[in-house]
């Protein structure tokens, strides 16, 4: 079974749509997280959630829009989509906000044209 | 403010060869863990090796092995017998509080 999922694992859409990923964890973790990495193979945090509550914003532009409808499950809704915003997102859980392992995702790659 | 640097963005070692691949990084919190991420070209983030800040005994995982010197707040990756699956980018990382902090990456490549 896959501990940490993500769906799709490749988007590609047009500038000025909007798009979401969907993440879903089976290890029964508290937090989860969104990571970016851009075009260098930068990586960087994006949210982090612990049980639905939103705990990191990096200071993300507000297009971005993370949901957790439960615990298991963090979704990335990006609104009007920029070119800036091409790149690999990474979804990752752990089992609680001070448990240093975190579990990644396989990654969505996203393009936008 | 919490940095974690990698120096060399490429390296390249022969197969069966040893490789060293340097990390440094910076904070305040005196408890803190260090990690080594692989991401081959598949781009799965693969857990290497962890450290935690208190253990003075540097961390081991069969060919891999770190060396820790945290007055000098460096977290050097070594890989011995290297082979062709190891080339990759490697990603050093600091858990700080509540979040990863990545170093830029180094590339690894591994020639037969």
């Amino acid at each position: 079974d896959t501990a940490v999922s993500q769906t799709p694992k490749y988007l590609v859409t047009q500038m000025g749509n909007d798009k979401s990923i969907k993440c879903e964890q089976n290890l029964g973790h508290d937090t989860m997280y969104w990571y970016k990495q851009d075009s260098k193979k930068f990586l960087k945090i994006m949210f982090s959630y612990n049980n639905k509550e939103l705990i990191i914003n990096e200071t993300v532009p507000n297009r971005f829009s993370p949901k957790s409808p439960d615990k298991a499950h963090l979704n990335l809704h990006i609104n009007s989509l920029e070119l800036g915003d091409s790149a690999v997102y990474f979804c990752a859980s752990s089992q609680d906000l001070k448990d240093y392992e975190q579990y990644f995702g396989p990654g969505t790659r996203l393009t936008v044209t | 403010a919490q940095t974690v640097t990698q120096s060399q963005p490429e390296m390249s070692v022969q197969e069966a060869e040893t490789v060293t691949l340097s990390c440094t990084y910076d904070t305040s919190e005196s408890d803190y863990y260090l990690f080594w991420y692989k991401q081959p070209p598949s781009r799965q983030m693969i857990l290497v090796i962890r450290q935690e800040a208190y253990k003075q005994q540097n961390a081991t995982e069969n060919r891999f092995s770190v060396n820790f010197q945290k007055a000098a707040k460096s977290f050097s990756l070594k890989i011995s017998d290297s082979q062709l699956g190891d080339a990759a980018m490697y990603f050093c990382a600091l858990h700080n509080t509540d979040k990863l902090i990545f170093g830029t990456g180094t590339r690894l490549q591994v020639f037969p």
